[in-house]
């Protein structure tokens, strides 16, 4: 099974702070993703990466940077955290034969 | 636009009352569509994949199946650890970028 863990379960951060959330996966899969999930609003996707220094936007890249420096790590990086950044991030990493996605635990980030 | 909707929102069911959760999309050339679980305060755990009308998976008290619109999770004599919200997904042609959630249908089985 794909692992896929997240660096922190729980943030609080204060606005205008710098925030990096970092993801790894245990298996060799090219695509990785990062997601938020607010309630009423689902799971919206904010960027991915297809492998090492590539990336795409995805629907709410807004205010969000990602990098992918070795194929198993994909960080997401608030530059400026804002109030309405508060939510839940999630992870996930693609296999790419069945296009199926395995999430980590998620990090429940709230800024103040 | 390609979308898909989930029906019902909230469902609760009594310890063995079978029932079924409803995944309608519309969306330009399928290539899958995926069924996850989500307890509270934690990421999606992956069900099933089906690819093509007509496909039908089974997992415990689980069977997910599909049509050219919609796709249903039929639960069969359900216990209350299968209490959590169920997500559905399509991906359409253009890949990873096309992937498209459902908001979930949270299911609550009472004992």
């Amino acid at each position: 099974d794909v692992k896929v863990t997240q660096s922190s379960r729980y943030l609080v951060k204060r606005t205008g702070e710098k925030v990096f959330l970092e993801c790894v996966q245990d298996m060799d899969h090219e695509n990785m993703f990062w997601y938020r999930q607010d309630p009423g609003l689902g799971l919206r996707l904010i960027y991915f990466s297809y492998d090492v220094k590539m990336k795409e936007k995805g629907d709410i890249p807004e205010g969000y940077s990602v990098s992918r420096e070795k194929k198993e790590r994909f960080s997401l990086i608030l530059e400026s955290a804002s109030t309405n950044q508060t939510s839940m991030y999630l992870c996930a990493a693609e296999d790419g034969s069945s296009y199926e996605q395995y999430f980590g635990p998620g990090t429940r980030l709230t800024v103040t | 636009e390609d979308q898909v909707t989930q029906s019902p929102e909230a469902l609760r069911l009594q310890e063995g009352e079978s029932s079924s959760l409803n995944c309608s999309y519309t969306v330009s050339g399928l290539r899958g569509l995926f069924w996850y679980r989500q307890d509270p305060g934690k990421g999606p755990e992956f069900l099933f994949t089906l690819y093509s009308a007509g496909e039908e998976k089974e997992k415990e008290r689980l069977k997910a199946t599909l049509t050219k619109k919609e796709s249903f999770l039929h639960i069969t004599a359900p216990k209350p650890e299968d209490s959590a919200t169920y997500l559905c997904a399509v991906q359409g042609p253009r890949g990873a970028s096309k992937i498209i959630f459902g908001s979930g249908t949270r299911l609550s089985i009472r004992p």
